[in-house]
């Protein structure tokens, strides 16, 4: 596609239960990032993968959270046993080079989690 | 740690105006400067960058000079227009590409 898509777009959870929000980047882009941006705020980083390498994962806020990238190119987020603080906007973002400080992101429109 | 801290908003303006909103960062090593714009309804997007001490970013008419003897990375239009209505985040880049991302500001132009 043209750019980075996320999906469901809008995502209403009750406490407890488990949520998957998926990430399709731009078609041949190695970096993928996830995002947490809660309302008001700035996005704050959860997590890195270089294809199917997840290099970093030192934001993810507890053991509650998972990614993955199998294939080095859909990207899911796992939330498990989902607590009314995950609510946020969970952003995807993709770029082509690997790893560097100054490159572009692409990101996507999002995914908003209401947990109830 | 690394950490940006922009202005806060909102910030309401004439169309035409000047606008500034501030930005200053705390970082090891030499990040590379960004601002990412958020329109309503869309996902952010890169504004400009800089990568480098004394650098100058520009786009659409914005500006952002890198200033590493104040930390700071202000963004700069001489004219706003009511399409500039949107929110604007400063951000540095890290090892990796991973960003560090201010709070935002909220920008409202009137017509």
């Amino acid at each position: 596609g043209a750019g980075v898509s996320q999906s469901p777009r809008y995502k209403v959870a009750k406490r407890g239960q488990d949520v998957a929000l998926r990430c399709d980047p731009i078609s041949g882009h190695v970096s993928l990032f996830w995002y947490q941006q809660a309302l008001g705020q700035g996005p704050e980083f959860l997590t890195y993968f270089q294809n199917e390498a997840q290099l970093d994962k030192s934001g993810l806020p507890s053991d509650r959270f998972f990614a993955e990238r199998p294939e080095g190119s859909v990207s899911t987020l796992k939330i498990q046993r989902t607590q009314q603080e995950d609510s946020a906007v969970y952003l995807c973002a993709s770029s082509l080079a690997r790893g560097k400080t100054n490159e572009k992101l692409f990101f996507g429109s999002g995914t908003q989690l209401s947990v109830l | 740690g690394n950490s940006v801290t922009q202005m806060e908003g909102p910030v309401t303006l004439s169309e035409e105006a000047f606008l500034t909103i501030n930005c200053t960062y705390t970082a090891t090593g030499y990040p590379s400067l960004f601002w990412y714009v958020q329109y309503p309804g869309e996902g952010l997007q890169l504004l400009l960058k800089a990568t480098k001490a004394d650098d100058k970013g520009s786009n659409k008419g914005f500006e952002a000079t890198y200033r590493k003897e104040t930390t700071s990375f202000h963004l700069e239009k001489g004219s706003v227009q009511v399409s500039d209505s949107a929110v604007y985040f400063c951000a540095l880049g890290t090892y990796g590409n991973k960003l560090v991302f201010g709070a935002g500001t909220i920008l409202r132009v009137k017509s």
